[in-house]
């Protein structure tokens, strides 16, 4: 099925350290979400972006809407161990009759060492 | 405000046998849609329901359906279930508005032997 690149894949780092990771697509997307997954659990939605250009932050968490409207990056500052999870980008997908569904990239596994 | 409620949270079912899912959306959204996860397809989109109404659906065969009801409560049903159905099973509401977002349940573990 259809879905983002995301990456990186994974992500080793020290507790402390700042974060990056992105989404690109040949498709144009009107809303890209992020989502945080722990183990076990559904995803959570961390930051919606709804307009191209937009920067969004969520406490120490930064996410911008590519200008192209086909690539998104969020930023996590000075990371702690709640970190620690899954992390998903996801495009919105507008059909006929209001219908949507989102597409979501592979995720980047985020592990933090202490 | 309670989030998207998904009954039953895990579950084991034989090859062969059908499975129904639940899930209650945020009050007050009436867009429902279900994704399936698995480790190697990723989050996979399966239907979206709105007004008791299917009106938009993924590449799943036809054993997997799904239903709306009038308060918005949404199940989904999987027939003549195979090993490789077993997945994580999430449910998604949203409100119909502009610029709204989609929340996700806590999904149901479903594990076929």
């Amino acid at each position: 099925g259809q879905q983002l690149n995301q990456s990186p894949q994974s992500m080793f780092i020290q507790e402390g350290e700042d974060v990056s990771m992105n989404c690109t697509s040949s498709s144009i997307f009107n809303t890209w979400l992020w989502y945080k997954q722990d183990p076990g659990e559904g995803p959570v939605l961390l930051i919606a972006l709804y307009k191209a250009g937009e920067l969004t932050s969520n406490g120490r968490l930064t996410a911008q809407f590519g200008i192209t409207r086909k690539d998104s990056f969020l930023n996590i500052s000075a990371s702690i161990p709640s970190d620690v999870g899954i992390y998903f980008c996801a495009g919105l997908l507008r059909g006929i009759q209001g219908a949507q569904k989102l597409v979501f990239g592979q995720g980047t596994r985020l592990t933090i060492n202490p | 405000k309670a989030g998207v409620t998904q009954t039953p949270r895990y579950l084991i079912k034989t090859r062969g046998q059908q499975v129904t899912l639940s899930c209650s959306p945020i009050s007050g959204h009436r867009s429902v849609s279900w994704y399936q996860q698995t480790p190697g397809q990723g989050l996979q989109f399966l239907f979206e329901y709105f007004s008791e109404t299917q009106r938009n659906k993924g590449n799943f065969p036809g054993r997997f359906s799904g239903r709306q009801f009038s308060n918005s409560r949404s199940e989904m049903n999987v027939s003549t279930l195979e090993l490789g159905d077993s997945a994580l099973y999430l449910c998604a509401s949203r409100r119909e508005s502009s610029g709204n977002t989609i929340y996700f349940g806590e999904g149901s573990w479903l594990t076929v032997v």
